[in-house]
């Protein structure tokens, strides 16, 4: 196990809702990062953050933000939900001096109706 | 064009057989490069990193071809544990960590 863990596992949201998804990363880890999954693709990189900012953003609008607390621990906020919302949500986290590795969490399987 | 390029398969093989799997990038700067397992509705799961120098764990053997922009995995000795989805995956030459997939190369090992 990579010690990374997420919460909850499974969500359903109606279209036009807010969710916030929960992300702990590995002791010893100060960056987090969070991918969008959709079934059959890759993950598709959202953005990631080091000591509390965002450090790097990929191509995802406005309504997905995000925070980082002092404990490494993170939240994905995604508002005003879409069907194309409907993904797992995988969080992954690293060593920002260590050797670029990243370990994922079992990830937020989102359904959005 | 994608970013990172792979034959999707499935690659369908007997228990036993060595199987290889292949990948391209479009950007020559990136920096680090990696392959992740992913079983079906599982996270990826971080199987090796891959060096210029290539690099072996076991019956997994990585290579790195910078100036081809191309990444291989071999598998030897097939088990049917190993029956999966590979993700090619790099990493851009900037502060941050972000990674880039592929969309998997899908292995089942048949008895």
């Amino acid at each position: 196990e990579t010690g990374v863990t997420q919460s909850p596992t499974h969500l359903i949201k109606t279209r036009g809702q807010q969710v916030t998804l929960r992300c702990s990363s590995q002791s010893g880890h100060n960056t987090v990062s969070w991918y969008q999954q959709a079934l059959g693709q890759g993950p598709q990189f959202i953005f990631q953050y080091y000591r509390e900012e965002e450090n790097g953003r990929g191509n995802f609008p406005p309504r997905f933000s995000g925070l980082q607390f002092p404990n490494y621990s993170s939240e994905l906020n995604v508002n005003a939900l879409e069907l194309d919302d409907s993904a797992l949500y995988l969080c992954a986290s690293t060593s920002k001096e260590g050797n670029r590795e990243q370990y994922f969490g079992p990830g937020t399987r989102l359904t959005v109706t | 064009r994608k970013e990172v390029e792979q034959d999707p398969g499935p690659f369908n093989v007997p228990e036993g057989a060595t199987v290889a799997f292949n990948c391209t990038y479009s950007n020559s700067a990136s920096q680090s490069f990696f392959w992740y397992r992913q079983d079906c509705r599982k996270e990826p799961k971080l199987l090796m990193s891959v060096y210029s120098s290539g690099n072996e764990d076991g019956r997994f053997t990585a290579q790195l071809n910078r100036a081809s922009q191309y990444i291989s995995l071999l598998i030897r000795d097939s088990k049917l544990s190993d029956s999966a989805t590979y993700l090619c995956v790099v990493t851009p030459m900037d502060s941050s960590y972000k990674l880039i997939f592929g969309s998997g190369t899908r292995l089942l090992v048949r008895p």
